[in-house]
């Protein structure tokens, strides 16, 4: 079965420092989503991601957020200057287009020291 | 702006009986999902709503959905220890739009 993949699973950075986080949506799906979770809460969407360009972000996604689909295949989200505020989980989601389900990958645990 | 309450936070079940959990929200929403989450690992996807009255069962699990309401209920039938985890409900304004996402339901089966 298709699934979303999200590397690395465990991140631990330096506050400050740039981190880049990858995901390989599932082949033919057209919307990609960068979800986080701090520990215990809820999940908060940051951005989407449609036709090579961002189509919605959160007030969350400020100046330090950035993604890009480098090749086709990958989607990446980098935090330009990291706070220990971003420390969370951060699940990369994927839809094929129809409205349906979004498939969520097993997350990257962010750690900022 | 959607958005979405699920009531309460955690719910201790007695293996063998019935529970139901409750997911309001507070604008038309286009659509109504239940995710469950393990604890550590990612969101899997049960169900999607698309329309008032809405039912769909999986195993032990029904979920349903009323519109006028705004109201989706989550039916649990008989409960089993494998069915302990936490439980979103969340909706969506759009059909590839954001998924606003409760709190979530942390459901925990003890013998």
């Amino acid at each position: 079965e298709p699934e979303v993949t999200q590397t690395p699973s465990h991140q631990v950075t330096q506050m400050g420092q740039e981190v880049i986080l990858r995901c390989v949506p599932i082949s033919n799906h057209l919307y990609f989503y960068w979800y986080r979770q701090i520990l215990g809460q809820k999940v908060e969407f940051l951005v989407s991601f449609y036709n090579n360009e961002i189509s919605e972000k959160s007030e969350i996604f400020d100046d330090q957020f950035s993604v890009e689909r480098p090749d086709g295949s990958n989607f990446t989200l980098k935090i330009r200057s990291t706070k220990l505020e971003d420390s969370a989980m951060y699940f990369c989601a994927s839809s094929e287009g129809t409205g349906l389900v979004s498939l969520f990958g097993d997350g990257t645990r962010l750690s900022i020291l | 702006e959607l958005k979405v309450e699920q009531n309460p936070l955690f719910l201790s079940m007695q293996e063998g009986k019935n529970y139901t959990i409750y997911c309001n929200y507070s604008t038309t929403s286009d659509r109504l999902y239940w995710y469950r989450q393990d604890p550590g690992k990612s969101l899997e996807s049960l169900f999607v709503l698309l329309s008032n009255g809405a039912v769909k069962q999986e195993g032990r699990l029904m979920a349903s959905l009323d519109t006028k309401a705004r109201l989706s209920t989550l039916h649990i039938t008989a409960a089993v220890h494998d069915l302990s985890a936490t439980y979103f409900c969340a909706g969506r304004t759009g059909a590839n739009s954001k998924l606003t996402f409760g709190k979530g339901i942390t459901l925990s089966v003890r013998p």
